[in-house]
């Protein structure tokens, strides 16, 4: 059975950076294709990029093309998403997900999501 | 970039009635790439239909998703209270991502 636990709560200031943890459980890993998402207060999903660890290479959504990394360690079966030069606007809740075999970047199992909120 | 605009916002009805949520696509998508999820208040959203017209596994058959080109549509017959969600449409083409902003289903 699959199943994603990501990291929990954080708070930070704004200007700094927060990596969130993503820890899989199940079947293979590395073949898979592991997103993220973010959800504002009260707002709908925006999708944020998503990496496949076999190779490493993640794509990212143009808005967050240049504050975001999304990493992925084969040896602890663990995704990571940081953001960096954070704002206020950056609070919500942050998803990850892992999609099925046949189809790549479908959100097929979600993890219970992390809290980040960014205030002085 | 594809942009999905689902339509309502908020849809209103009553138990057993069948409700029609929409979502239209800024351009032509492949429809093997639309997916339907489900989000209670307070948890994660869940699958509910992937490909367009596929359910996944537990999904009961009152699930039901059809479309193509820019237009899709998931249909909810005999609403249950507990279908009480907000659906996000989602196209998941072109190695990206794309949500559309959510239809709030209120019994």
């Amino acid at each position: 059975q699959v199943q994603l636990v990501q990291s929990g709560a954080e708070v930070r200031q704004p200007g700094s950076s927060v990596k969130v943890s993503c820890k899989a459980s199940g079947d293979s890993f590395k073949s898979y294709v592991f997103s993220w998402a973010r959800q504002a207060p009260g707002q709908g999903l925006e999708w944020m990029g998503g990496v496949i660890p076999l190779f490493g290479t993640p794509n990212y959504a143009q808005k967050f093309q240049d504050r975001v990394t999304i990493t992925a360690d084969e040896s602890t079966r663990t995704v990571f998403l940081e953001l960096s030069s954070l704002r206020s606007d950056d609070t919500g809740i942050y998803y990850c997900a892992r999609d099925q075999a046949g189809e790549p970047y479908i959100f097929a199992y979600w993890g219970q999501g992390t809290q980040l909120t960014v205030s002085s | 970039e594809v942009v999905l605009t689902q339509s309502p916002g908020t849809l209103s009805l009553s138990p057993g009635e069948r409700a029609t949520l929409s979502c239209r696509a800024s351009q032509s998508v492949s429809g093997s790439q639309i997916a339907w999820h489900q989000q209670k208040p307070g948890q994660a959203p869940r699958l509910l239909i992937y490909g367009t017209s596929r359910r996944v596994t537990g999904i009961p058959d009152r699930f039901s998703g059809s479309g193509s080109g820019t237009d899709f549509t998931l249909t909810i017959f005999r609403l249950e209270p507990e279908d009480v969600a907000v659906y996000y449409c989602h196209y998941y083409g072109n190695s990206r991502g794309t949500f559309g902003q959510g239809t709030k289903l209120e019994i």
